[in-house]
């Protein structure tokens, strides 16, 4: 298809291990954020990426929490030493549009991946 | 500072009543985009509507319209004829110009119920 996909849809991870959480963007997309969404909330903005500079990580919560987009398409998300509160849906969205430019189009989603830390 | 709110965190209405969905946002943007979203229980956000801070005109697509009012700052979501296939989680969520990433800021989201 041609929508975002994320990889694993589901995570279960022990305490203390670490995480790795893959997001494919939609082909020729510029912008690649991601979000984090806890139970019963809405997503919280963790890191925005334009091609592969990631020029905002105000809203990783720790730096127990690291995101690359190396060649300006595939992400990962990675989580080190994961924690109970890690727990969540980890969503990826994507872009036409980069920072600067006048028109803005929307962010489109993928279906996230939801990690439960035990 | 920016924030959006929607009050009401659960509605529940049967088949074919109309219902409106409440946005209410803060920001000192003078240039902004208001979005709404659908997130069924597959949990995909589905992308419903994009209003920029100088169209003030309402829109109407099928069963939805859309009323912003820069005035008192809410950007209301109305379903007519309501339908169980409409039964989700609505967010609401605000992008700024001087977030230079437009990074979305959502609000707790309401769920719809609609009863058959």
């Amino acid at each position: 298809g041609a929508g975002v996909s994320q990889s694993p849809r589901y995570k279960v991870a022990k305490r203390g291990q670490d995480v790795a959480l893959r997001c494919d963007p939609i082909s020729g997309h510029v912008s690649l954020f991601w979000y984090q969404q806890a139970l019963g909330q809405g997503p919280e903005f963790l890191t925005y990426f334009q091609n592969e500079a990631q020029l905002d990580k105000s809203g990783l919560p720790s730096d127990r929490f690291f995101a690359e987009r190396p060649e300006g398409s595939v992400s990962t998300l990675k989580i080190q030493r994961t924690q109970q509160e890690d727990s969540a849906v980890y969503l990826c969205a994507s872009s036409q549009s980069s920072s600067g430019v006048s028109s803005y189009n929307e962010q489109f989603f993928g279906p996230g991946t939801r990690l439960t830390v035990l | 500072a920016q924030k959006v709110t929607q009050a009401q965190t659960e509605i529940s209405v049967v088949e074919k009543e109309d219902v409106t969905l409440d946005c209410v946002y803060e920001t000192r943007d003078t240039t902004y985009y208001l979005f709404w979203y659908k997130q069924p229980p597959s949990g995909e956000l589905v992308f419903l509507i994009r209003r920029n801070s100088f169209d003030e005109q309402n829109e109407i697509s099928g069963r939805y319209s859309w009323n912003f009012q820069k005035s008192t700052s809410s950007f209301n979501f109305t379903i007519t004829a309501s339908q169980v296939v409409d039964s989700a989680v609505y967010f609401c969520a605000l992008s700024e110009e001087t977030s230079g990433t437009y990074k979305y800021i959502f609000g707790t989201g309401t769920r719809l119920k609609v009863l058959a």
